[in-house]
């Protein structure tokens, strides 16, 4: 059972190259998210999916798109890259909660990403 | 502003002995709270989490206690052990909402 993949697992991006970071679950979770992690700030939410088709944006979603075409997919995406994006990214999943009680996200292993 | 805030960036303790993390929060809407465990070149893992409803919830080493009026809580590891180091994260949600905030990350180091 993989839980959640994220691919690749490291990347050197230019500034102003674009990529896609891959995130895939096989849990049939409905909620998908994308952190980023930074030293001392702990993980940040940059975009999340409550269901296949839909998107919102959390805390930190500029220079950033995402889509979720699949439900077993969350692609993020940086269209011209920029060194304040260099970060390790972790992709996340879980089900909705129910009343007082939330479902735990289950985590990737991360993509750590460098913009030079 | 972060609205989580864990004050200890690091913790050291010896084999055997209790590891204690602190966490704040300063959001009143919070209420739902949860601890993740970070090795590195992982991904975070659920450890425990615990509702306002309630002030402790316990599994197995682990407690964590909540004081809702200091907008604080706290993670208990009883007996302390090597396979602990790693770094914790305290996280907070909104009652019906799955979106987390988290604190900075505690760096555990347990000693034999």
């Amino acid at each position: 059972n993989a839980g959640v993949t994220q691919t690749p697992k490291f990347r050197v991006l230019k500034t102003g190259q674009s990529m896609t970071l891959l995130c895939a679950q096989d849990m049939n979770h409905e909620y998908m998210y994308w952190y980023r992690q930074d030293p001392g700030m702990g993980l940040r939410l940059i975009h999340y999916s409550v269901g296949e088709g839909t998107t919102a944006k959390g805390e930190v979603p500029d220079g950033y798109n995402v889509s979720r075409l699949k439900k077993q997919n969350f692609l993020l995406g940086l269209e011209s890259a920029a060194p304040s994006q260099t970060s390790v990214y972790f992709c996340a999943s879980s089900n909705p909660g129910t009343g007082l009680s939330n479902q735990p996200q289950h985590f990737g292993d991360g993509t750590r990403l460098s913009i030079l | 502003d972060q609205q989580v805030k864990q004050n200890s960036p690091s913790l050291s303790v010896q084999e055997g002995r209790i590891s204690i993390l602190n966490c704040d929060y300063t959001n009143s809407m919070f209420d739902y709270f949860l601890w993740y465990k970070k090795y590195p070149a992982e991904g975070p893992t659920f450890l425990i989490s615990i509702s306002s409803i309630k002030d402790k919830n316990e599994d197995g080493r682990f407690t964590v206690f909540l004081n809702k009026s200091a907008k604080h809580l706290s993670l208990h590891i009883v007996p302390s052990q090597p396979g602990d180091s790693a770094v914790y994260f305290c996280a907070a949600s909104k009652a019906a909402g799955n979106k987390l905030t988290f604190g900075g990350g505690t760096r555990v180091l347990v000693k034999p």
